[in-house]
């Protein structure tokens, strides 16, 4: 089997901050996710790649960034931190295609002060 | 555009109960409809998903039939034990924007008292 490991587990910054989130998986997956999850809520699509170098907009994109230079890596950058963005940000993979099976890292937790 | 709507936000319920989560869905396809479940501090995980070819899934002891007639796939399980307290999620396979992605609902918490 293969896992989705997320860095860092607990992000602090302060308003108005850049912070990067990152995301490596060894499922040799060709499509990887951005997920934001506030609390207690359902999963809203940030961005999602469907191969290296590819970046697919979600409905929530703005105010973030991505990148996916490796097929096995995904990184997700906030690009200026606001108080009501606190929430869990998750990473995850798939095959792609009609599968719908997506394997999802355990999550960043960002606060921001 | 396509949706799926899971209206009860919170389900609460003794051990032994039978659970049912209800789960609607709405497109013009024959989607791939899946459930996904997440415990706490965790990432979804898969729970069971049905496609056009097989109109029911079962896993672990649940189980959801894809009724194209009422455009449901409500989730049950005949009896819950305390380990199966996580947030549900019911989704499915949508082609949009020339690819495919999933269509999310708002997740139903189960809540099961000792």
């Amino acid at each position: 089997g293969g896992i989705i490991t997320q860095t860092p587990k607990f992000l602090i910054g302060q308003e108005g901050q850049k912070l990067t989130l990152k995301c490596q998986q060894n499922f040799n997956h060709d499509t990887m996710y951005w997920y934001r999850q506030d609390s207690g809520k359902g999963l809203r699509l940030i961005y999602y790649s469907i191969t290296e170098n590819d970046l697919q907009k979600g409905d929530l994109s703005e105010g973030y960034d991505a990148s996916r230079e490796k097929k096995s890596s995904f990184s997700l950058t906030v690009t200026s931190a606001q108080k009501n963005e606190m929430a869990v940000f998750l990473c995850a993979s798939s095959i792609g295609g009609k599968d719908g099976q997506l394997y999802f890292g355990e999550g960043s937790k960002l606060t921001v002060l | 555009g396509d949706s799926v709507t899971q209206k009860q936000g919170q389900v609460t319920l003794s051990e032994d109960d039978f659970l049912f989560i209800n789960c609607t869905y709405s497109t013009t396809t024959y989607p791939t409809l899946l459930w996904y479940v997440q415990y706490l501090g965790q990432g979804p995980q898969l729970l069971l998903k049905v496609t056009t070819a097989n109109n029911k899934g079962i896993s672990r002891g649940f189980e959801a039939t894809y009724d194209k007639g009422t455009t449901s796939f409500h989730l049950q399980k005949a009896s819950v034990q305390e380990s199966d307290s996580a947030v549900y999620f019911c989704a499915l396979v949508d082609w949009m924007d020339s690819n495919y992605q999933l269509i999310w609902g708002s997740g139903t918490k189960l809540i099961i008292k000792p």
